[in-house]
């Protein structure tokens, strides 16, 4: 069936550094998609989402990147910092609004 | 109380017991959701309503049920839990059912 999923399983980066947390999608129907944040012993917290119809949008130090030509997600966080260290998920949602999480990427910053 | 609360926090749970797990939220919010998180599977969807009196089965609903009897609240229960519900679970809401949903902190569940 349709499946969102992630590239790399951890990333660790340096205080200071950019960070880039890429997640692939093959559901080409979805309009919308979310990036969450999840802290050790937490729920899922929203960070960002984009709807199909964008390829860009920018928040508070995150950006979001999105290319349907080759259904490619991407998180950019700006200045990493250690507080930015949680498992983050990509999620696609369909028409009937229900969501599909990839497997999630922990990023690991290092002081 | 603020945005949406579980409980319990967690809770060991002999096999065969019926459990129910709370779920509170005070936004207002039409939808609401309920997930399992096990490792290596991420968040799976169990049942959902999109607004009270109304509720739908997601992508893993067998052994569990749910009610939303109003708007606030969100049960789910396990009538008789076996080990394979062992899983943290978390539930959901949305304003409507196609805005962004938002999470409580979560049950952690043993069966044992």
């Amino acid at each position: 069936g349709e499946s969102v999923g992630l590239h790399l399983p951890t990333l660790s980066v340096q205080e200071g550094d950019n960070s880039i947390i890429n997640c692939a999608y093959s559901n080409s129907a979805s309009d919308y998609f979310i990036w969450y944040k999840q802290e050790s012993g937490k729920g899922p917290q929203f960070i960002i989402d984009i709807r199909s119809n964008m390829d860009k949008r920018q928040g508070q130090r995150v950006t979001v990147l999105l290319n349907k030509t080759v259904k490619h997600l991407s998180l950019q966080i700006a200045a990493t910092q250690p507080g930015d260290s949680a498992v983050y998920f990509c999620a696609e949602v369909d028409a009937g609004n229900m969501l599909t999480f990839g497997g999630g990427t922990r990023l690991m910053v290092k002081p | 109380i603020a945005g949406i609360t579980q409980a319990p926090t967690s809770q060991i749970l002999a096999a065969g017991r019926r459990m129910t797990l709370r779920c509170t939220q005070d936004m207002r919010h039409n939808a609401m959701y309920w997930y399992r998180q096990d490792l290596g599977l991420g968040l799976r969807l169990i049942h959902y309503s999109n607004t009270a009196g109304t509720t739908g089965k997601g992508e893993v609903p067998d052994g569990y049920s749910v009610s939303r009897a109003n708007t606030d609240d969100f049960p789910l229960t396990l009538a008789s839990a076996v080990p394979s519900q062992t899983s943290v679970y978390f539930c959901a809401s949305s304003p409507d059912r196609t805005d962004t949903q938002y999470f409580g902190p979560g049950t952690r569940l043993t069966v044992l």
